[in-house]
């Protein structure tokens, strides 16, 4: 089944923060975060492995509740850059393998 | 090093022809997988190779489609007959493999735009 991310679309201006909400309901393993540009193919962001664990690669930070089967990924001081549309990947925790199941998308446009 | 390297990159045909997708993993790479995009339902896995095997293909829409990894650096798939709803941007992405590849990251090649008149 398809996690549900939230909000489907956000809009900012250019140092404004962002929070994007991947929700599972099933138990999971990991959650692969992703970004796609316009007419280009999803570029990895990072990966939450079980354990609750929070990663950070530059103003792009992101959290895993292992418990209630939810990630969030924050996007600090927004800079242009960031437009696109965000994928979360879930990863079920009684699967064989890496299959990742997606999510809708977020898009987000960040305005000077 | 080179990613993931998919051919064609846009392809039209006409409804009822034979359309071919290929994909080239990463060098070193034991899993392959294969996606479609479309606005009305994302991105589906359609399938998912390891070791050059068919681990799961529960998300091919229908007989029309078919997949094969002959061996670790090549994949195909295939449309017979294609269909005006087949259109899509096909993705293909591969990923290490190592230890059943639990919480592997998976690389995405370029993608092939696929329109059926």
């Amino acid at each position: 089944q398809q996690p549900v991310q939230s909000p489907q679309a956000v809009i900012l201006r250019e140092g404004e923060d962002a929070v994007i909400n991947c929700s599972s309901s099933k138990a999971l393993y990991s959650v692969h975060w992703y970004r796609q540009k316009h007419g280009e193919a999803p570029v990895f962001l990072m990966i939450l492995l079980k354990g609750g664990e929070q990663k950070g690669h530059e103003k792009i930070s992101a959290s895993f509740n292992e418990k209630k089967q939810q990630s969030s990924l924050y996007l600090t001081a927004s800079q242009l850059s960031y437009s696109g549309t965000y994928f979360c990947g879930t990863e079920i925790s009684n699967n064989a393998g890496n299959m990742l199941t997606f999510g809708g998308g977020t898009r987000l446009m960040v305005k000077p | 090093d080179a990613g993931v390297i998919q051919s064609p990159r846009h392809e039209v045909t006409e409804m009822g022809q034979e359309v071919t997708l290929r994909c080239k993993p990463i060098s070193g790479h034991n899993s392959l997988f294969w996606y479609r995009q479309t606005m009305m339902r994302g991105l589906e896995l359609l399938i998912y190779f390891n070791n050059n095997v068919p681990i799961d293909d529960s998300g091919m829409p229908e007989d029309r489609f078919s997949a094969k990894m002959p061996n670790a650096s090549f994949s195909t798939l295939k449309i017979q007959p294609s269909e005006p709803r087949d259109s899509a941007v096909y993705f293909c992405a591969s990923s290490p493999g190592l230890a059943g590849g639990r919480g592997e990251t998976q690389y995405f090649g370029p993608g092939t735009r696929l329109l059926v008149l």
